[in-house]
């Protein structure tokens, strides 16, 4: 059975620090990986995919992640965080099924010091 | 802006009534997706359909039933809401291949 893990629930980072956020997840095949933003009262929007080639994938507002597979890891990056970061992430982990089925983690919840 | 719509947004309803929520889209996705979004849960699929009258059971279907007459709608059924049933639910949508799913603005559901 497939599976994600985001280990942290809550993390704070002050404006204008990096940031990472970790994400492990179990699939038995070759897994399409997703990061996913909320923010308070919206629905998720889609950050960046993986789905084969690079191991390292830019997505919109400035994020990357990189695919490891020895470490079952993909895990969100952003060189500079804004206030407006401020907002839940979710990734989330599928594969070439016709359904597109995704499984999600629990959730990170990203808060900005100013 | 994936041309998904949910509707109602909000409702209040009280336990052992029937409440159906309705996702509507525009662009006709041949698949679409119910999913139920708890705090700490991050989002669990409820139903999914592949098609017109075409549906299948996600990791938490009990309690719930769903139905597709037409492709750009797509209608999650409560048929006897429960308090555990209080939460927010979000359609899905993909346009298939390896475009991974998007979604509505969510029905933010509380039973009392």
């Amino acid at each position: 059975a497939q599976s994600v893990t985001q280990p942290d629930i809550h993390i704070t980072v002050s404006e204008g620090a990096s940031l990472e956020l970790r994400c492990n997840y179990s699939y038995g095949a070759t897994p399409y990986l997703f990061w996913y933003v909320q923010s308070p009262g919206q629905g998720l929007q889609l950050l960046l995919k993986y789905f084969s080639g690079d191991t390292l994938v830019q997505g919109i507002k400035g994020f990357e992640a990189e695919f490891k597979r020895s470490q079952s890891s993909f895990n969100l990056r952003k060189p500079s965080v804004h206030w407006s970061d401020a907002a839940e992430y979710f990734c989330a982990v599928g594969g070439s099924n016709a359904g597109n089925m995704l499984t999600f983690g629990g959730g990170t919840r990203l808060m900005v010091k100013p | 802006d994936a041309g998904i719509t949910q509707s109602p947004r909000h409702k209040v309803t009280e336990t052992g009534t029937p409440v159906t929520l309705r996702c509507h889209q525009t662009e006709n996705h041949r698949y679409m997706y119910w999913y139920r979004q708890d705090p700490g849960h991050g989002l669990r699929l409820i139903h999914y359909s592949y098609g017109v009258k075409d549906t299948d059971k996600g990791e938490v279907s009990d309690g719930y039933s769903v139905s597709r007459s037409k492709t750009e709608d797509f209608l999650l059924t409560l048929e006897s809401a429960t308090s555990s049933q209080t939460s927010v639910y979000f359609c899905a949508i993909t346009p298939g291949g390896q475009s991974g799913q998007y979604f509505g603005p969510g029905t933010r559901l509380t039973v009392t």
